[in-house]
């Protein structure tokens, strides 16, 4: 157990929808990772948030937006859904001093998302 | 990004040691080599990190080259538990808040009975 939790688990929707995912981080981590891993093009990193605001951004696509609350956890939102979303979708959380922790990350189960 | 290679699968025979190889041969002084692990759809999982010297945990050793140009991480008892997808990633971070994990195809390694 890493002590990040993601939520649903899974998650079946049809395309043109709109979903949001959710991430709790391990507790007195500060910095939340989004990745997508799909069968063609593996992991990849979607988007970071450091203390509520947005610190990087990877091949995030328009449509998907993210943010960190106060209280640390993120959600990440997709809309206008097509078949090709269909992933699994992963949060992540490091501690926040020195810099080679920060890319000890943490992840949670996923979430594995299918659109139809 | 800089970018390491490994071989897409490997063997190994429970119990015996697994060692995984990986080069990184543009990597710079100030990046680490960092190894994680992907158990069947589950979350990656990190296993250890090094920069110069080699390294131990309770999970496995990491052997750094002395040009820092390959690694190799070892797994000195191999469980079937440890069939997993394992990537070698330097760390590439870009004006102090990048820190993002850059994940290639890593090596399927099956440890098998």
């Amino acid at each position: 157990d890493s002590g990040v939790t993601q939520t649903p688990k899974h998650l079946i929707t049809a395309t043109g929808q709109r979903v949001t995912l959710r991430c709790s981080p391990r507790s007195g981590d500060l910095s939340v990772y989004w990745y997508q891993q799909s069968l063609d093009q593996g992991l990849q990193f979607l988007i970071q948030y450091y203390n509520g605001e947005e610190r990087a951004k990877g091949n995030i696509l328009e449509r998907f937006s993210a943010q960190q609350f106060p209280d640390l956890h993120s959600e990440l939102n997709l809309s206008s859904l097509e078949l090709g979303d269909s992933a699994l979708y992963f949060c992540a959380s490091s501690l926040s001093t020195g810099r080679d922790i920060h890319f000890k990350q943490y992840f949670g189960p996923g979430t594995r998302l299918t659109v139809t | 990004d800089a970018k390491t290679t490994q071989p897409p699968s490997m063997d190994c025979a429970e119990g015996r040691a697994a060692n995984l190889p990986c080069n990184h041969s543009t990597i710079s002084g100030n990046e680490y080599v960092y190894w994680y692990r992907q158990i069947h759809s589950q979350g990656p999982q990190y296993i250890i990190h090094g920069l110069k010297n080699n390294e131990t945990n309770e999970m496995a050793s990491l052997i750094i080259t002395e040009d820092r140009k390959s690694s190799t991480l070892i797994l000195p008892h191999a469980t079937l538990r440890d069939t997993a997808v394992y990537y070698c990633i330097d760390s590439r971070g870009s004006g102090g808040s990048n820190y993002k994990l850059t994940f290639g195809k890593g090596t399927l390694l099956t440890v098998n009975p």
